[in-house]
C-alpha cells in the first residue's frame, strides 16, 4: 500500500533561515508526490507536485522539494524561512485518492 | 482563479440529527471527493465521486453517509444520523483527473473545510 512519513510533528526556524521538512514515501510504482500546506483556519494549498518529470520540483513561495528514489525521500526546503511561511504542511502521496502524511508543523521564530 | 467552495464553514448539530454539508467544486473538474480531518490526527480519504457514481470509498463511509451530485454545480455530502465522533474537520476537493492526464491531472483543489462539531 501506498504511505507517506512525516519524520518531524514540530519544526521551529527562525526568521531567514533555511527550512527542511522531511517525507519519506512508501509505493510498490513510481508515486505521484504533492506537498500541501494549511494555515490556520484556512483550506489545504498545493504548495507542488512531482509527477515523474524532474525530480527537483519548484513549487510556491520558494519552497522546493527533491525526489530521491534511491532514498525513498521526498523533503520540503526553503533557503529564507518568513514569518508567513508559519503553517502545518502535508506530505502526500496520489493513488486517485490522496493518501496524507500525519503533517508537520512550521513555527518561525523572529 | 476558479476555487472549491464549502458552506456551511461551521455547523453544529445533536448527536442523531442528520447533517448534509455542501460543496460546489470548480466547474470544468470531472472528479469530487470527501476527505475529513479530526482535530489533532491526520487528514483522512472518505469517498471518491464520477459520473454520479461513488468510485472509491474508505471503511470510515459507512452507511451513514452518503454523497450526491443533485444539479450541475453542487456536491454534498449527508450523515444521517451524526455521532460524537463524526466532529471534525470536512474538505470537498474537486480534481480534472484522479491519474495521469498530463500536467494538473493529479492535482486536486481543496475547498476550506467544513468545521463539523456534534454535542
Amino acid at each position: 500500500a501506498q504511505s507517506v512519513t512525516q519524520l518531524d510533528s514540530h519544526v521551529s526556524v527562525s526568521e531567514g533561515t533555511p527550512v527542511l521538512l522531511r517525507c519519506n514515501y512508501s509505493s510498490s510504482y513510481s508515486p505521484s508526490l504533492f506537498w500541501y500546506v494549511q494555515h490556520p483556519n484556512k483550506g489545504l494549498q498545493l504548495l507542488l507536485k512531482y509527477t515523474s518529470a524532474a525530480t527537483l520540483v519548484k513549487g510556491i513561495n520558494g519552497f522546493e522539494a527533491e525526489f530521491k528514489k534511491s532514498e525513498t525521500s521526498f523533503h520540503l526546503t526553503k533557503p529564507s524561512a518568513h514569518m508567513s511561511d508559519a503553517a502545518e504542511y502535508f506530505c502526500v502521496v496520489s493513488v486517485g485518492k490522496l493518501v496524507f502524511g500525519q503533517g508537520t508543523r512550521l513555527t518561525i521564530n523572529p | 482563479e476558479p476555487e472549491v467552495t464549502q458552506t456551511p464553514s461551521h455547523q453544529v448539530t445533536q448527536m442523531g440529527q442528520e447533517v448534509i454539508l455542501r460543496c460546489v467544486p470548480i466547474s470544468n473538474h470531472l472528479y469530487f471527493y470527501w476527505y475529513r480531518q479530526i482535530l489533532g490526527q491526520k487528514v483522512e480519504f472518505l469517498v471518491s465521486f464520477y459520473n454520479n457514481e461513488i468510485s472509491e470509498k474508505s471503511e470510515i463511509f459507512d452507511d451513514q453517509f452518503s454523497v450526491e451530485r443533485p444539479d450541475g454545480s453542487n456536491f454534498t455530502l449527508k450523515i444521517r444520523s451524526t455521532k460524537l465522533e463524526d466532529s471534525a474537520m470536512y474538505f470537498c476537493a474537486s480534481s480534472v483527473s484522479p491519474v495521469g492526464g498530463g500536467p494538473g491531472g493529479y492535482e486536486q483543489y481543496f475547498g476550506p473545510g467544513t468545521r463539523l462539531t456534534v454535542t
